[in-house]
């Protein structure tokens, strides 16, 4: 069975302390993976795809990177507005619709 | 601007009865899904549709069915609502040349059976 597992469940910054997130997943034959951030009382909005291994994403203070095991999102000297939740996906290659995704990662951003 | 409409944002239900979460999206997607996102569990895919009035079961159909009968309109239905189906309910869109890793999601509705 496909898992997706992401840690740590909180994370608690100060403003400008840098951090990552992990996501670490069991599947057979990734065809891709994928982050998203959640703002609360909203749905997921998707901020990155990875499709192998090495590959790296950026956008803002966000850096999402992928090895064959896991991919960590970076966040880079963080802002109060960084503060979601993230969640990753995972889509596998025997599946055209479905994406398994982790419980997510609750970051909180400390002025 | 693209947008996925979720009908309620909070429902109150009682057990047993028949209960209807209604999603809209405007940007001629071809495939909805439904998932819900419970604490701790993350999102769990219920139905999906890759087309009008095609439905496919996820990873946990049972208690629920969906109805897809115009493009932009994908409904879930809680047959006879239980307790255990208080939840966060997200609808979310897209289309196959986007890559069904980039959803868009509408704003949710948070369901409470008592």
């Amino acid at each position: 069975e496909d898992q997706v597992t992401q840690s740590p469940e909180a994370l608690r910054l100060q403003e400008g302390e840098s951090s990552s997130l992990n996501c670490s997943y069991t599947v057979s034959g990734l065809r891709g993976l994928f982050w998203y951030r959640q703002d609360p009382g909203k749905g997921p909005e998707f901020l990155f795809t990875l499709y192998s291994a090495g590959e790296e994403k950026e956008k803002e203070r966000l850096k999402a990177t992928l090895t064959k095991k896991e991919s960590f999102l970076h966040i880079t000297a963080p802002k109060p507005e960084d503060s979601a939740t993230y969640l990753c996906a995972v889509q596998v290659v025997r599946d055209d619709y479905k994406l398994s995704f982790g419980a997510g990662t609750t970051v909180t951003v400390r002025a | 601007d693209v947008k996925v409409t979720q009908s309620s944002r909070y429902l109150v239900k009682r057990t047993g009865e028949k209960v209807f979460l209604e999603c809209v999206q405007d940007m001629d997607h071809e495939n909805m899904f439904w998932y819900r996102q419970d604490p701790g569990l993350g999102l769990r895919l219920i139905y999906f549709s890759y087309d009008v009035k095609m439905k496919e079961k996820g990873d946990i159909p049972e208690g629920y069915s969906v109805s897809r009968e115009k493009k932009e309109r994908f409904s879930l239905i809680l047959e006879s609502a239980s307790t255990n189906q208080t939840s966060m309910y997200l609808c979310a869109s897209t289309n196959p040349g986007t890559g069904i890793g980039k959803l868009f999601f509408g704003s949710g509705t948070q369901l409470s059976v008592l």
